[in-house]
């Protein structure tokens, strides 16, 4: 069965540390992506970056990096230099089918100063 | 550049009452579009996702239902609301292309009582 499994429910960083926020998976399909979504408290998702099975190198957007190691199945989220926005909700996702994605529980991180 | 709105953004609704939630997509055409609902403290679900006018998929029984009447319009709807229906819905669209991200409105936040 496909599934996404978060098992950090909080972490706390102090401000301009960095953070893991762990996320592993479970699919058959050797074709798969992974995305991690932020939820602020106003609860927008916003898509904060993607990772393809196929993909050589770890996706990196800004702050945001990936540390994709496929044998383990597992598709961390690196956030570096940690602000006090980043303070909200994040989700780890699995797309199963074009464009169908499937959703872990989530993970609240909390900067503090 | 493309937008999704949802509305309303907040409704409360008496046990029984009929619910209507309105998606809306500008600035792309033939999206995939998708509800999704997520529970006070936990994951998104994936409830329908309709790949063109009409085409309606539902994930999970429930006592809700979907309909597309113009290819960028999606709506959820239910004729009896029961508690359990309470939860924060979100809206998302995606282009069915390889990388498959969504994207989100801005949510619906349903209150049975």
């Amino acid at each position: 069965a496909q599934k996404i499994t978060q098992t950090q429910p909080g972490m706390f960083v102090q401000e301009k540390e960095a953070v893991t926020l762990d996320c592993t998976y479970d699919t058959s399909d050797p074709s798969y992506g992974l995305f991690w979504y932020k939820q602020p408290s106003s609860g927008e998702m916003i898509f904060l970056i993607y990772q393809g099975s196929y993909d050589q190198q770890n996706a990196t957007e800004g702050r945001y990096s990936l540390n994709f190691q496929k044998a383990r199945k597992s598709a961390n989220l690196v956030i570096s230099a940690s602000q006090l926005g980043d303070s909200a909700m994040y989700f780890c996702a699995m797309r199963v089918d074009t464009d169908k994605l499937i959703f872990g529980t989530g993970t609240r991180l909390q900067v503090f100063p | 550049s493309q937008t999704i709105h949802q509305w309303p953004a907040t409704l409360v609704q008496p046990v029984g009452s009929p619910l209507s939630l309105e998606c809306t997509v500008e600035g792309t055409s033939n999206p995939n579009l998708y509800w999704y609902r997520q529970a006070a403290g936990r994951g998104l679900q994936l409830l329908f996702y309709s790949v063109g006018i009409g085409q309606i998929s539902s994930e999970v029984p429930q006592n809700l239902s979907a309909s597309r009447p113009q290819d960028r319009q999606f709506i959820l709807s239910s004729k009896k609301l029961l508690l359990s229906d309470s939860g924060f819905y979100l809206c998302a669209w995606g282009s069915g292309r390889a990388r498959g991200e969504l994207f989100f409105g801005e949510g619906s936040r349903l209150t049975v009582l």
